[in-house]
């Protein structure tokens, strides 16, 4: 079986620092997402790419850059971290059109 | 617009007894829905998802969902719940253009089990 592996699983940033989240999967998946978790505000979408190469803005793009070199790979950025966010980013991948979401395991960022 | 909501940020029901969360959705067309879990520090797992068709859906670990469009609703149900339910259950919605299926969650609802 396949799997998405997102590293690190813990991120510890200063206010105004560019931080870098990795996300790998070994599905051969076409499509993949970068989401953000608040807690009370369930999971909104930042970038999501349908291919090698291809970035797609979400709903709360602003503040990230995202990177799809590879098609196993996507990395999203924090432009410039904010002083006290604390959230969980997952990442996710879909396989051909209606196919399953598989998610990671997540991301948690904390901001000092 | 598009929407999901889960009216319920938490529930606590005892060990045994049934359960049901509910989900709302706001949707332009035919929707594709779905119910996610997630176990601590783990990501979302899929519990079940509803294409166009028979309402009842069946899904994982004896859950199940029923599709409504005149209530515009899709809750999750169990018949009886066990302490390994204790999670956060998200609803969803999909904009399910091909290759795109970006999907659009609920706020969650925390799910609690007393013994």
């Amino acid at each position: 079986g396949g799997i998405i592996t997102q590293t690190p699983k813990f991120l510890i940033g200063q206010e105004g620092q560019k931080l870098t989240l990795k996300c790998q999967q070994n599905f051969n998946h076409d499509t993949m997402y970068w989401y953000r978790q608040d807690s009370g505000k369930g999971l909104r979408l930042i970038y999501y790419s349908i291919t090698e190469n291809d970035l797609q803005k979400g709903d709360l793009s602003e503040g990230y850059d995202a990177s799809r070199e590879k098609k196993s790979s996507f990395s999203l950025t924090v432009t410039s971290a904010q002083k006290n966010e604390m959230a969980v980013f997952l990442c996710a991948s879909m396989g051909p059109a209606n196919s399953d979401y598989t998610f990671g395991s997540g991301t948690r960022l904390l901001v000092i | 617009a598009q929407s999901v909501t889960q009216p319920d940020a938490r529930v606590t029901v005892s060990e045994g007894a049934s359960l049901q969360l509910r989900c709302k959705y706001s949707y332009f067309g035919t929707p594709y829905l779905f119910w996610y879990v997630q176990y601590p520090r783990q990501g979302l797992q899929l519990l079940l998802k509803y294409y166009p068709g028979d309402p009842v859906v069946q899904g994982v670990n004896g859950f199940e969902a029923e599709f409504s469009k005149s209530n515009s609703s899709f809750h999750l149900r169990k018949a009886s719940v066990h302490w390994s339910d204790w999670a956060v259950y998200f609803c969803a919605v999909s904009q399910m253009n091909y290759n795109q299926g970006k999907l659009i969650f609920g706020q969650g609802t925390k799910l609690s089990i007393k013994p």
